[in-house]
């Protein structure tokens, strides 16, 4: 069966550290998108791509980067790690645009810590 | 201004009963999708039911109805014969235009009680 997958699934780091969350599917979509999760926001857009070498910024994008060099694989780096980039990180995936549904699948998730 | 909107932090009903999740909207878009999505306890999340804005009927899905009034802007969620594993977060999520990307709203913890 098709999936998405997230490594790992739980991170522990230090501030200033390089982090790099791992997002893996084999929809084969098109799309794959980032969201961070915190109390009182619900799920808020860091970076997505439509494509490879397509990367896009969110609404929360600051601290962060994605590279796509491939279908199944978007990872997620956080260049310095500060505490405020505590949160629970979903990757998703969706087969295309338009009109259609294009619904989102999303991976299990990464609880990440920054001390 | 909030793209959308869930008033209800939090709800409460009784096993077997009907409940009614709200979500509002604000777009000036003519073409959009409205989506939810449960997310239980374990965390992941899981998608409940879609909605177009040129889908001429309500969208159901089992138990699972999307009660669309496209003139105020709702799309509110029903659950009709709640069970105990209905107890999550839903959110209810915009996408609009030919885009891909979602807004999402704070969601509702929706509590189901024996």
């Amino acid at each position: 069966d098709a999936e998405i997958t997230q490594s790992p699934r739980h991170k522990i780091t230090e501030t200033g550290r390089q982090v790099t969350l791992a997002c893996h599917q084999t929809w084969n979509h098109n799309n794959m998108f980032w969201y961070r999760q915190d109390l009182g926001h619900g799920l808020r857009l860091i970076h997505y791509s439509y494509g490879v070498h397509d990367t896009n910024k969110g609404e929360v994008s600051d601290g962060y980067s994605v590279s796509r060099s491939n279908t199944e694989d978007l990872p997620l780096t956080l260049e310095s790690a500060a505490s405020s980039q505590t949160s629970v990180y979903f990757c998703a995936s969706s087969d295309g645009g338009g009109i259609a549904k294009n619904i989102q699948y999303f991976g299990a998730g990464t609880r990440l810590s920054v001390l | 201004a909030q793209k959308i909107t869930q008033t209800q932090p939090g709800m409460f009903v009784q096993e077997k009963e009907a409940v009614t999740l709200d979500c509002t909207y604000d777009t000036s878009d003519p073409s959009y999708g409205l989506f939810w999505y449960k997310q239980p306890s374990s965390g992941e999340m899981i998608f409940l039911i879609y909605q177009g804005s040129y889908d001429q009927q309500n969208a159901t899905e089992g138990r699972y109805s999307l009660n669309f009034q496209k003139a105020r802007k709702s799309a509110n969620l029903v659950i009709s014969a709640s069970q105990l594993g209905d107890s999550a977060m839903y959110f209810c999520a915009m996408r609009e235009g030919s885009g891909s990307r979602l807004t999402f709203g704070e969601g509702t913890q929706l509590t189901v009680n024996p």
